[in-house]
Protein backbone atom coordinates (compact mmCIF):
# COMPACT_ATOMS: atom_id res chain seq x y z
CA UNK A 1 0.00 0.00 0.00
CA UNK A 2 0.96 3.67 -0.96
CA UNK A 3 1.03 6.05 1.94
CA UNK A 4 0.78 9.02 -0.49
CA UNK A 5 -2.81 8.80 -1.34
CA UNK A 6 -4.20 10.56 -5.00
CA UNK A 7 -7.08 10.76 -6.23
CA UNK A 8 -9.21 10.01 -9.25
CA UNK A 9 -6.90 7.21 -10.39
CA UNK A 10 -8.50 7.81 -13.85
CA UNK A 11 -9.58 11.11 -15.02
CA UNK A 12 -11.01 12.05 -18.47
CA UNK A 13 -11.75 15.41 -19.19
CA UNK A 14 -12.53 18.17 -22.47
CA UNK A 15 -10.45 21.20 -23.23
CA UNK A 16 -13.27 23.32 -21.44
CA UNK A 17 -13.75 21.31 -18.22
CA UNK A 18 -12.15 22.57 -14.62
CA UNK A 19 -11.07 19.18 -12.79
CA UNK A 20 -8.75 18.54 -9.50
CA UNK A 21 -6.11 16.31 -9.04
CA UNK A 22 -6.52 15.65 -5.27
CA UNK A 23 -2.98 14.29 -3.24
CA UNK A 24 -3.08 13.40 0.59
CA UNK A 25 -0.09 12.07 2.79
CA UNK A 26 -0.16 11.56 6.48
CA UNK A 27 3.44 10.74 6.99
CA UNK A 28 3.87 14.00 8.29
CA UNK A 29 5.92 15.47 5.75
CA UNK A 30 6.39 19.26 4.84
CA UNK A 31 7.54 18.89 1.25
CA UNK A 32 4.82 18.02 -1.79
CA UNK A 33 5.52 17.24 -5.40
CA UNK A 34 3.75 17.46 -8.78
CA UNK A 35 5.50 15.55 -11.55
CA UNK A 36 4.08 14.92 -14.46
CA UNK A 37 5.25 11.75 -16.85
CA UNK A 38 4.48 10.82 -20.24
CA UNK A 39 4.66 6.95 -21.25
CA UNK A 40 8.28 5.99 -21.40
CA UNK A 41 9.41 9.15 -19.51
CA UNK A 42 11.40 9.92 -16.31
CA UNK A 43 8.59 12.02 -14.34
CA UNK A 44 9.15 15.66 -14.58
CA UNK A 45 9.03 17.80 -12.02
CA UNK A 46 6.45 20.64 -12.19
CA UNK A 47 5.77 22.28 -8.28
CA UNK A 48 7.17 21.94 -5.22
CA UNK A 49 5.78 22.71 -2.22
CA UNK A 50 7.34 23.42 0.98
CA UNK A 51 5.80 24.43 4.87
CA UNK A 52 2.75 24.90 2.52
CA UNK A 53 4.14 27.76 0.44
CA UNK A 54 5.26 26.98 -3.31
CA UNK A 55 8.51 27.29 -3.46
CA UNK A 56 9.39 26.33 -7.12
CA UNK A 57 7.25 26.29 -10.51
CA UNK A 58 9.05 24.69 -13.03
CA UNK A 59 7.76 27.35 -15.95
CA UNK A 60 4.45 25.43 -15.59
CA UNK A 61 1.76 27.03 -17.75
CA UNK A 62 -1.05 28.48 -15.60
CA UNK A 63 -3.50 26.48 -16.79
CA UNK A 64 -2.22 23.93 -14.25
CA UNK A 65 -2.86 25.47 -10.66
CA UNK A 66 -1.46 23.87 -7.46
CA UNK A 67 -2.78 24.67 -4.53
CA UNK A 68 -1.47 23.42 -0.90
CA UNK A 69 -4.88 23.82 1.79
CA UNK A 70 -2.88 22.39 4.64
CA UNK A 71 0.42 20.33 5.19
CA UNK A 72 -1.59 16.86 4.05
CA UNK A 73 -2.96 17.27 0.94
CA UNK A 74 -1.42 18.73 -2.24
CA UNK A 75 -3.78 19.72 -5.17
CA UNK A 76 -3.96 20.59 -8.57
CA UNK A 77 -6.71 21.97 -10.34
CA UNK A 78 -6.72 21.86 -14.19
CA UNK A 79 -8.47 24.08 -16.57
CA UNK A 80 -8.57 24.49 -20.29
CA UNK A 81 -6.00 21.67 -20.87
CA UNK A 82 -4.94 20.68 -24.09
CA UNK A 83 -4.46 16.99 -25.89
CA UNK A 84 -0.87 17.12 -25.03
CA UNK A 85 -1.25 17.62 -21.35
CA UNK A 86 -2.38 13.84 -21.14
CA UNK A 87 -0.06 12.18 -19.12
CA UNK A 88 0.31 10.34 -15.79
CA UNK A 89 0.56 12.86 -13.02
CA UNK A 90 2.37 11.57 -10.08
CA UNK A 91 2.11 13.17 -6.45
CA UNK A 92 5.15 12.98 -4.18
CA UNK A 93 6.16 14.00 -0.39
CA UNK A 94 9.64 14.14 1.58
CA UNK A 95 10.14 14.92 5.35
CA UNK A 96 11.83 18.19 4.87
CA UNK A 97 13.00 20.03 2.01
CA UNK A 98 15.94 21.10 3.17
CA UNK A 99 17.75 18.00 4.62
CA UNK A 100 19.84 15.61 3.42
CA UNK A 101 19.80 12.20 2.20
CA UNK A 102 17.20 10.93 4.83
CA UNK A 103 14.37 12.11 3.38
CA UNK A 104 13.42 10.52 0.03
CA UNK A 105 10.87 10.95 -2.07
CA UNK A 106 7.37 8.79 -1.56
CA UNK A 107 5.38 8.82 -4.01
CA UNK A 108 1.52 8.12 -4.97
CA UNK A 109 0.47 5.96 -7.59
CA UNK A 110 -0.49 8.73 -10.26
CA UNK A 111 -3.83 9.73 -11.57
CA UNK A 112 -3.69 8.75 -15.50
CA UNK A 113 -5.35 11.81 -17.39
CA UNK A 114 -6.43 11.64 -20.68
CA UNK A 115 -7.79 15.16 -22.04
CA UNK A 116 -9.86 15.23 -25.36
CA UNK B 1 23.94 21.28 -14.64
CA UNK B 2 23.58 17.86 -13.38
CA UNK B 3 22.18 15.11 -16.52
CA UNK B 4 22.03 11.81 -15.71
CA UNK B 5 22.49 8.74 -18.27
CA UNK B 6 20.99 5.26 -18.67
CA UNK B 7 22.29 3.96 -21.87
CA UNK B 8 20.16 0.25 -21.40
CA UNK B 9 16.86 1.44 -22.88
CA UNK B 10 15.41 -2.25 -22.20
CA UNK B 11 17.21 -5.52 -20.29
CA UNK B 12 16.22 -8.85 -20.12
CA UNK B 13 16.87 -11.51 -17.26
CA UNK B 14 16.25 -14.84 -16.42
CA UNK B 15 14.41 -15.57 -13.16
CA UNK B 16 16.80 -16.48 -10.14
CA UNK B 17 19.57 -14.96 -12.09
CA UNK B 18 21.98 -11.81 -11.95
CA UNK B 19 21.48 -8.25 -14.04
CA UNK B 20 22.90 -5.10 -13.74
CA UNK B 21 21.95 -1.93 -14.83
CA UNK B 22 24.05 0.95 -15.82
CA UNK B 23 23.65 5.03 -15.07
CA UNK B 24 26.40 7.55 -15.12
CA UNK B 25 25.74 11.10 -14.04
CA UNK B 26 27.77 14.08 -14.73
CA UNK B 27 28.40 16.45 -12.27
CA UNK B 28 30.95 19.21 -10.65
CA UNK B 29 29.53 18.93 -7.16
CA UNK B 30 31.69 16.99 -4.53
CA UNK B 31 28.71 15.78 -2.58
CA UNK B 32 25.07 14.43 -3.91
CA UNK B 33 23.16 12.03 -3.23
CA UNK B 34 22.09 9.25 -5.79
CA UNK B 35 19.10 6.83 -6.27
CA UNK B 36 17.11 3.83 -8.19
CA UNK B 37 14.15 3.76 -8.27
CA UNK B 38 11.43 1.51 -9.33
CA UNK B 39 8.13 2.12 -11.55
CA UNK B 40 5.99 -1.50 -11.86
CA UNK B 41 2.77 -1.15 -14.38
CA UNK B 42 0.95 -0.40 -10.92
CA UNK B 43 3.16 2.81 -11.62
CA UNK B 44 3.95 3.79 -8.33
CA UNK B 45 7.58 5.15 -8.10
CA UNK B 46 9.35 2.86 -5.56
CA UNK B 47 12.72 3.71 -4.09
CA UNK B 48 14.87 0.94 -4.55
CA UNK B 49 18.17 1.67 -2.44
CA UNK B 50 20.27 5.34 -2.02
CA UNK B 51 23.61 6.14 -1.91
CA UNK B 52 25.77 9.02 -0.14
CA UNK B 53 28.71 10.13 -2.38
CA UNK B 54 30.54 11.17 0.58
CA UNK B 55 30.49 6.92 1.44
CA UNK B 56 32.90 4.79 -0.35
CA UNK B 57 31.10 1.81 0.73
CA UNK B 58 28.54 0.57 -1.42
CA UNK B 59 24.54 0.43 -0.55
CA UNK B 60 22.80 -2.97 -0.17
CA UNK B 61 19.22 -3.81 0.45
CA UNK B 62 18.58 -7.26 0.52
CA UNK B 63 19.13 -8.47 -3.12
CA UNK B 64 19.71 -5.08 -4.63
CA UNK B 65 23.60 -3.84 -4.88
CA UNK B 66 24.97 -0.88 -6.31
CA UNK B 67 28.18 -0.23 -7.52
CA UNK B 68 29.37 2.94 -6.98
CA UNK B 69 32.52 4.71 -8.70
CA UNK B 70 32.75 7.90 -7.85
CA UNK B 71 35.41 9.05 -9.86
CA UNK B 72 34.03 7.54 -13.11
CA UNK B 73 30.53 9.01 -12.36
CA UNK B 74 28.78 5.32 -11.85
CA UNK B 75 26.68 4.27 -10.27
CA UNK B 76 24.91 0.90 -11.31
CA UNK B 77 22.33 -1.49 -9.96
CA UNK B 78 22.79 -5.10 -9.51
CA UNK B 79 19.59 -7.50 -8.88
CA UNK B 80 20.27 -10.39 -7.73
CA UNK B 81 18.15 -13.83 -7.79
CA UNK B 82 15.54 -11.96 -9.89
CA UNK B 83 12.24 -12.33 -9.11
CA UNK B 84 8.87 -11.81 -11.36
CA UNK B 85 8.00 -9.26 -9.51
CA UNK B 86 11.38 -7.16 -10.75
CA UNK B 87 9.90 -6.78 -13.77
CA UNK B 88 9.52 -3.11 -14.01
CA UNK B 89 11.24 0.51 -15.37
CA UNK B 90 13.95 1.94 -13.37
CA UNK B 91 14.99 5.06 -13.09
CA UNK B 92 18.51 6.10 -11.77
CA UNK B 93 17.91 9.69 -9.83
CA UNK B 94 20.46 12.28 -9.07
CA UNK B 95 20.00 14.94 -5.83
CA UNK B 96 22.11 17.80 -4.76
CA UNK B 97 23.04 17.99 -1.45
CA UNK B 98 20.68 21.01 0.80
CA UNK B 99 19.30 24.11 -0.89
CA UNK B 100 16.56 25.26 -1.70
CA UNK B 101 15.02 21.96 -3.46
CA UNK B 102 15.06 18.65 -2.92
CA UNK B 103 14.54 18.22 -6.78
CA UNK B 104 15.48 14.88 -8.10
CA UNK B 105 17.26 14.40 -11.80
CA UNK B 106 15.92 11.59 -13.34
CA UNK B 107 17.42 9.29 -16.20
CA UNK B 108 16.07 7.77 -19.10
CA UNK B 109 14.99 4.75 -17.40
CA UNK B 110 15.83 1.17 -18.10
CA UNK B 111 12.90 -1.31 -18.78
CA UNK B 112 13.70 -4.69 -17.28
CA UNK B 113 12.01 -7.95 -18.27
CA UNK B 114 12.23 -11.22 -16.26
CA UNK B 115 11.34 -13.99 -17.89
CA UNK B 116 10.54 -17.50 -16.06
Amino acid sequence: DTEVTQTPKHLVMGMTNKKSLKCEQHMGHRAMYWYKQKAKKPPELMFVYSYEKLSINESVPSRFSPECPNSSLLNLHLHALQPEDSALYLCASSSRLLQGLNSPLHFGNGTRLTVT
Amino acid sequence: AQTVTQSQPEMSVQEAETVTLSCTYDTSESDYYLFWYKQPPSRQMILVIRQEAYKQQNATENRFSVNFQKAAKSFSLKISDSQLGDAAMYFCAYRSPGGATNKLIFGTGTLLAVQP
